[in-house]
């Protein structure tokens, strides 16, 4: 089992719609828990962190449930700026090294 | 936010030769940064974790004596890729977790990534 998994996608949906990504990760020890944003041929970009409680910026919602070992990301209103790939990524807290999710490509279509 | 530069964003080198890779972290000091390869429509592979002061930390099935990881100072590490080969063509990313107290979550902080093409 990988340790962090999406749905590769793609993910087609109309301007203004919601759409949901999961993400799974295996090792129960994880601490720290992100979204990133990759556009083609660039590097990933911070999206949000992702906590316990739950955060929320502007049209972005992520959530993450320890005990199913899992993170969500929901987009609202999409729009045709948000195509991209989404990436999950988890760390084992500190220093130590990230793991990234294989993404979720996104696009949106007018 | 902190910024991490890399230079070069794109190489072309022959078969054979040498490629250096330079990862700086601008605004903040990074005892550790990690290097990743992403080939086309993949995700991010790690391939190490470059640590300053003492030697990198590989990743299984990541050639140590091929790529080179020198980790001088605490804003800068640096990636040789040695005896390129065609196959080694890929985009390059290197990345610097910031964060300031113990226990606190450390966001990581990419450079923009050097696109090397080996012919």
């Amino acid at each position: 089992r990988k340790e962090v998994e999406q749905d590769p996608g793609p993910f087609n949906v109309p301007e203004g719609a919601t759409v949901a990504f999961n993400c799974t990760y295996s090792n129960s020890a994880s601490q720290s828990f992100f979204w990133y944003r990759q556009d083609c041929r660039k590097e990933p970009k911070l999206l949000m962190s992702v906590y316990s409680s739950g955060n929320e910026d502007g049209r972005f919602t992520a959530q993450l449930n320890r005990a199913s070992q899992y993170i969500s990301l929901l987009i609202r209103d999409s729009k045709l700026s948000d195509s991209a790939t989404y990436l999950c990524v988890v760390n084992m807290g500190g220093y130590q090294k990230v793991t990234f999710g294989t993404g979720t490509k996104l696009q949106v279509i007018p | 936010g902190a910024v991490v530069s890399q230079h070069p964003s794109r190489v072309i080198c022959k078969s054979g030769t040498s490629v250096k890779i330079e990862c700086r972290s601008l605004d903040f000091q990074a005892t550790t940064m990690f290097w990743y390869r992403q080939f086309p429509k993949q995700s991010l592979m790690l391939m190490a974790t470059s640590n300053e002061g003492s030697k990198a930390t590989y990743e299984q099935g990541v050639e140590k004596d091929k790529f080179l990881i020198n980790h001088a100072s605490l804003t800068l590490s640096t990636l040789t890729v040695t005896s390129a080969h065609p196959e080694d063509s890929s985009f390059y990313i290197c990345s610097a977790p910031d964060g300031g107290l113990a226990g606190e979550s450390y966001e990581q902080y990419f450079g923009p990534g050097t696109r090397l093409t080996v012919t």
